[in-house]
């Protein structure tokens, strides 16, 4: 079964460097996601992107955050200068394309990468 | 978006049925009901979706009454390994670039299966 893949699967890095994960979605899906996960909280919503621009964001993804889609395999998210609350699960996420159809394509997703910001 | 309600956590043990019911009073016509699994370290897991009635699959069943204002997510026998946390999210059909990235994950059901 296709699978999504995200390196690394753990990223240690200092206050204010800046990183970035990278994901490769399934490859017949149009549309990606980044969530995040703090550690014993929800599992938060960031952004989803369609058509090589954002499709919607939530009100974490600031000025710092940015993704992209380099390729026709990777999506990326960086963060251009961390912050100890950034210390999370960061997990990329893919889904098909059913506009139109009566069914609700559900998200896939990787099994995250762990950042932590010292 | 419709907001859920469910029950914080849930024990159990081998062999029995599991149903967790998740509440969401102010689902819209559009909205589907789709369930989730997540076990420590990994990436939420599409379980079952459902728009009315009853839905199954070879890992669950999935029960929506008439108003669609709840729904029941049934786990016949249970094992160890199915110890792990169960989300409801109601969310629109997607369109482009539409309300489907923006899915809102709660708290979920923190279901233990003991032996």
């Amino acid at each position: 079964e296709p699978e999504v893949t995200q390196t690394p699967s753990h990223q240690v890095t200092q206050m204010g460097q800046e990183v970035i994960l990278r994901c490769v979605p399934i490859s017949n899906h149009l549309y990606f996601y980044w969530y995040r996960q703090i550690l014993g909280q929800k599992v938060e919503f960031l952004v989803s992107f369609y058509n090589n621009e954002i499709s919607e964001k939530s009100e974490i993804f600031d000025d710092q955050f940015s993704v992209e889609r380099p390729d026709g395999s990777n999506f990326t998210l960086k963060i251009r200068s961390t912050k100890l609350e950034d210390s999370a699960m960061y997990f990329c996420a893919s889904s098909e394309s059913l506009a139109g159809s009566s069914y609700n394509s559900p998200l896939h997703f990787g099994n995250g990468t762990r950042l932590t910001v010292t | 978006l419709a907001k859920t309600t469910q029950p914080i956590s849930m024990d159990s043990y081998e062999g029995q049925e599991v149903n967790i019911t998740c509440s969401h009073n102010n689902i819209a016509t559009n909205d589907y009901i789709t369930w989730y699994q997540q076990f420590p370290s990994q990436g939420p897991r599409f379980i079952i979706q459902g728009y009315k009635t009853k839905v199954t699959n070879e890992v669950a069943s999935l029960f929506i009454p008439a108003d669609r204002k709840s729904s029941t997510l049934s786990l016949p026998r249970v094992s160890l390994s199915d110890t792990a946390v169960y989300y409801c999210l109601v969310g629109d059909i997607g369109n482009y670039g539409g309300s489907q990235g923006n899915l809102i994950f709660g708290k979920g059901t923190k279901l233990s299966v003991k032996p």
